[in-house]
């Protein structure tokens, strides 16, 4: 069993859409909860952290963190085509172990 | 957050043979790290970048295959040695600042092996 399990996708919406990204896990020692945003050749870019249960809103995007259930989620409302991108989940302790990914693709 | 940048870019190279890889920070990190992310894949952690020591390796990746080097606070070379077509991967430095968990990452380096 892997330590972080994202479904892969791929994931199609049309814009403006509500998008919701989930990942569960198996390791509770996980302290750190962040969701990285990679567009097509180029590297990850941090979107959202956090590191306890709850929500926490950055714009459009709000992380949310349910350590009882071992599982983490980031919603996108309003999405838009530049949303397109792979979504990668990642946790850590001391090293960071990341989600496979979601490609999410926003129609116009 | 810190400013990262990776030489170079992207790069085609020949089976056999070796390429180093720079990555530049624009301000001093506490930790460095190299990832592989192959072809649709996640990322995979190679190893830590330890200033003025030997770096940590992950299982399944060794010294002999990709030597590190960490001089100083802001600056890590990653060497690919002896390569094989299944060395094709991006390669990806990633810095974490102070007592942050925050961690960010560079631009990657394409490295395609004939």
């Amino acid at each position: 069993q892997k330590e972080v399990e994202q479904d892969p996708g791929p994931l199609s919406v049309p814009e403006g859409a509500i998008v919701s990204l989930n990942c569960t896990y198996s390791n509770s020692a996980f302290q750190y909860f962040m969701w990285y945003r990679q567009y097509s050749r180029k590297g990850p870019e941090l979107l959202m952290y956090t590191y306890s249960s709850g929500n926490k809103e950055d714009g459009r995007f709000t992380a949310q963190v349910d350590k009882s259930s071992k599982y983490i989620s980031l919603f996108i409302r309003d999405s838009q085509p530049s949303d397109s991108a792979t979504y990668l989940c990642a946790m850590k302790v001391q090293k960071l172990v990341f989600g496979q990914g979601t490609r999410l693709t926003i129609n116009p | 957050s810190a400013v990262i940048s990776q030489k170079p870019s992207r790069d085609i190279c020949q089976r056999g043979t070796s390429l180093t890889i720079q990555c530049q920070v624009d301000s001093q990190v506490t930790m460095m790290f190299w990832y592989r992310q192959q072809p649709g894949q996640s990322l995979t952690l190679i190893a830590t970048a330890n200033q003025g020591s030997e770096a940590t390796y992950e299982s399944g990746f060794v010294i002999d295959k990709f030597p590190i080097s960490r001089p100083n606070l802001t600056f890590s070379t990653l060497t690919v040695s002896n390569m094989s077509p299944e060395d094709s991967s991006i390669y990806l430095c990633s810095v974490v600042q102070g007592s942050s968990y925050e961690q960010y990452f560079g631009p990657g380096t394409r490295l395609t092996v004939t």
